[in-house]
Parts: structure tokens; sequence; C-alpha cells
């Protein structure tokens, strides 16, 4: 148990359809990150909080997608009008909890997407 | 920005042998190398990792080498397990900025009995 859960694990939705996802670390955690993971590939950086503050997007992050982290805990990420260029593993990670280093990144188990 | 290239892409050896999967990175400001273990249906897990101070590390079955003047790294799993069967992935980051992981591809590692 890495600590981060993620919801839903697997969504399929039509396209054009906005869909939302939600990672919810166990306990406080300073950052937290979002990666999309095709098949067959490693993880791509999406974008990453520092407590509320998003400080980085990748420019994989287009217009049709947005991150909040309100609160400094939980973090959704919505897609809005999906394409099925979409379709991907989304992974939520988490660093510098406990004392512990920003290095350190752990993941949830991700929401797998599917785009019809 | 970093790129990561990773080889092979599968491996498959026999329960008990050892198994290496390397690693080259291209930003020399790199200086965290972790390597995560992932299975299927799951997000991937941190098996071990190495800071751009220290040429190698290990933990029970596992070492992590680094070679900084060739900006490559390796993954060494002795006496391999059918459990040790996954995907592996290295990953190369900046530490002190937004520590944002680069991946590799992977490689499928297959323990036969």
């Amino acid at each position: 148990d890495t600590g981060v859960s993620q919801n839903p694990r697997h969504k399929i939705t039509k396209r054009g359809q906005n869909v939302t996802f939600r990672c919810d670390p166990i306990s406080e955690h300073n950052r937290l990150y979002w990666y999309r993971q095709t098949l067959g590939q490693g993880p791509e950086f999406l974008t990453y909080f520092q407590n509320e503050a998003q400080l980085e997007k990748s420019r994989l992050l287009s217009d049709r997608f947005s991150a909040e982290r309100p609160k400094g805990s939980f973090s959704t990420l919505e897609i809005q009008r999906t394409e099925q260029g979409d379709s991907a593993m989304y992974l939520c990670a988490i660093s510098g909890g406990d004392g512990g280093t920003y290095n350190e990144q752990f993941f949830g188990p991700g929401t797998r997407l599917t785009v019809l | 920005g970093e790129n990561v290239e990773q080889h092979p892409s599968t491996l498959s050896v026999q329960e008990g042998d050892s198994a290496v999967i390397k690693c080259t990175y291209s930003d020399s400001a790199s200086n965290y190398f972790p390597w995560y273990k992932q299975e299927l249906g799951k997000g991937p897990q941190l098996i071990i990792d190495i800071r751009s101070n220290v040429g190698e590390k290990k933990d029970q079955r596992i070492a992590v080498t680094l070679n900084k003047t060739a900006k490559h790294f390796s993954l060494h799993i002795t006496e391999t397990q059918p459990e040790d069967s996954a995907v592996y992935f290295c990953a190369a980051s900046i530490t002190g900025t937004a520590s944002k992981l680069t991946f590799g591809t992977g490689t499928r590692l297959q323990v036969t009995l």
C-alpha cells in the first residue's frame, strides 16, 4: 500500500464527454503529481502541485485538461471533450510526506480511461 | 529536456539466474535515479533508487549502479524468482526543482521455472 487511492479505477466514456478522476493521499504530502501512461510506455509527467499551488504543467496538458488540489490534500484531474487519444492510465504520485524527501515518489494504482 | 533510454525491452531468464537492465540519460544535471516495478493492473512501485553522489547501492537481491561520466545506470537482480516477473522502469530527475520523473520505456522481465 503506497498510501494513495485513485477513483475510479476504470472509466469508459464516449468521445466528446467530460471525465473527472480523483486522487486521495492517505496522509499529508506536500507534493502531488499526475502522470499519464499509454500502453507499452513509461509514465509521462503531466503536472504537479506543491500543497495547493499548481507549479508546473507539461506541454502534454492541453487546454482540455485541468487539475486542482483545492485544500492541498486530494486532487482532481478533469478532461473535457475527450478524444480517443486520451485513452491511457492516469497515475497520481505523492512525495514529501512524514519528513521524507521530495525525491521519492509513490504512485497510486491509477485510473484506466478508455474513450470509445 | 531529459531523455531516458532503456534496454532490453524484454528479458527472459530462468529462475535463479541474474537479470540486468540498463538505462542511459541525456541531461547531465539529473541527479536522482529511481527504479520502479509495475505489475499488471497496478501502479509503479519504487524498489530502489540511487543519487548521483553514490556509485552503487544494494538492497538484498537488488542492486543499482551509476556511471555519471557515461550517463548510464543499471539494475541488477540476482537469484531471480517467479515473483520478480513484471515490467521494470528506470527514471531520472533533478532534485531541488519540480523533481518530475522522466521514465524509460520499460523492460518486461519474465522469470521462467
